[in-house]
């Protein structure tokens, strides 16, 4: 069975600075790796997601990831937050066998302070 | 505008009654999914359908039944049987049911037990 751990339920950071959100799987067979962004009190929206060949990924609005197959992880990050990051960050995978079913993480919640 | 649009977005339900959430997209997609989201758990998937007139249970599909009698609708009942269903609820679309794809959300629906 697969699982997804995001490492920090809460991540503070002020505006202008770096900011990396950590997240790590577990699974017994090759993956695909996502992370979406959810504004308050609205739907999902996709960041970035990996499925194959370069391990860094660039997403939307300046983030990043980088799969890192030995330690089963996916962090996120960004050189330079704006307050209008803000917002909760939930990182998934789906197995390559199956079907499209996605294990979501518990979300990180990213408070970007002026 | 091509989406997914989910109806109500707030909705209020008494114990023991049955309560249908609407989702139609118009993305001409092939699978569809309902999830349920509650504080600090993610997101569970509760029925996922890959092609009109077929649809699986989830991880959480207890109290929940589903139809998919057209390709760009997907109604959720929540029914008494479900013992807490106080929750966010996101629709899903995906272009195929292929592994890898996108799954483009609705903006949700969130149901209140009183």
């Amino acid at each position: 069975a697969q699982s997804v751990t995001q490492l920090d339920s809460q991540v503070p950071v002020f505006e202008e600075a770096p900011v990396e959100l950590r997240c790590n799987y577990s699974s017994s067979v090759s993956v695909y790796l996502f992370w979406y962004v959810q504004y308050p009190n609205q739907g999902l929206q996709l960041l970035l997601k990996y499925l194959s060949g370069s391990t860094l990924v660039k997403g939307i609005n300046g983030f990043e990831a980088e799969f890192n197959k030995s330690q089963t992880s996916f962090h996120l990050r960004k050189p330079s937050v704006h307050i209008s990051d803000t917002a909760e960050y939930f990182c998934a995978v789906s197995d390559r066998g199956g079907y499209n079913k996605l294990i979501f993480g518990a979300g990180t919640r990213l408070a970007v302070h002026p | 505008d091509g989406g997914i649009t989910q109806s109500p977005k707030y909705l209020f339900r008494k114990e023991g009654q049955n309560v249908t959430l609407s989702c139609e997209q118009n993305l001409n997609h092939d699978a569809m999914y309902w999830y349920r989201q509650d504080p600090g758990q993610g997101l569970r998937l509760i029925y996922y359908s890959q092609i009109v007139n077929d649809f699986q249970k989830g991880d959480i599909a207890e109290g929940y039944s589903v139809s998919r009698e057209k390709k760009e609708s997907f109604p959720l009942t929540v029914t008494s049987a479900q013992k807490n269903p106080t929750a966010f609820y996101l629709c899903a679309s995906t272009p195929t049911s292929g592994k890898g794809d996108t799954q483009y959300f609705g903006p949700g629906t969130r149901l209140t037990v009183l």
